[in-house]
């Protein structure tokens, strides 16, 4: 079966300080991975897909297949950072099936 | 490009009343697709469908119902709603080909009493 666990519902650091969102995963195949984030009154949209190894936003993200983990990061956090953030997983390569983390909740105070 | 838009923004309903949620998308995707978000449990798939005339369900399908008769459009049937049923509601469209990124509405978030 397929999973996604975020242990962190609620994250709250200083602005400037280094950002890391725990994400693991659960799935016997090769994954594809992605974060999704929700901006206060905003839609969710995509922020990163592990397979493009971008920074976006100054986030980056690596998938450790031997740890099962997908966790995003951030050197340096801005007060714009402050967002719900998803973690999702879809089993086979290029399909469209998303199964979603719990979501974290990142507050950076100034 | 309206990109995906849903219908209505906010509802109320008691219990046992139906009614239908709808989406709509301009960008010519063929996957569509119903999730409910919940606090504490992310998003949930409902439903989905990869193109006119197929659907199938997702994780938590029961009490809903869906239809694709066209493209653009993917309604979400509330047969008869259920407290259980209060949730936020989010439509998603994604393109078959790279980087299949889903693209998503502003929400429906419905309240049954």
């Amino acid at each position: 079966a397929q999973r996604v666990t975020q242990p962190e519902k609620l994250l709250s650091v200083f602005k400037g300080a280094p950002v890391e969102l725990k994400c693991n995963y659960s799935y016997s195949g090769s994954p594809e991975l992605f974060w999704y984030v929700q901006y206060s009154r905003q839609r969710l949209q995509l922020l990163l897909r592990h397979i493009s190894r971008e920074s976006i936003k100054g986030f980056t993200a690596d998938l450790n297949k031997g740890e099962t983990s997908f966790h995003l990061k951030k050197p340096f956090a801005q007060e714009e950072d402050s967002a719900m953030y998803y973690c999702a997983l879809s089993g086979i390569q290029g399909a469209q099936k998303l199964v979603f983390g719990q979501g974290t909740r990142l507050t950076i105070n100034p | 490009n309206a990109g995906v838009t849903q219908t209505p923004k906010f509802q109320v309903l008691k219990t046992g009343q139906s009614m239908t949620l709808q989406c709509a998308q301009d960008m010519n995707h063929e996957y569509m697709s119903w999730y409910r978000q919940d606090p504490g449990m992310g998003l949930r798939l409902i439903h989905y469908s990869v193109g006119a005339g197929i659907t199938d369900q997702g994780e938590v399908p029961n009490g809903y119902n869906v239809s694709r008769s066209t493209t653009e459009d993917f309604p979400l049937r509330l047969l008869s709603a259920a407290p259980s049923q209060t949730s936020v509601y989010f439509c998603a469209s994604s393109p078959t080909n790279p980087p299949y990124e889903q693209y998503f509405g502003p929400g429906t978030r419905l309240t049954v009493t």
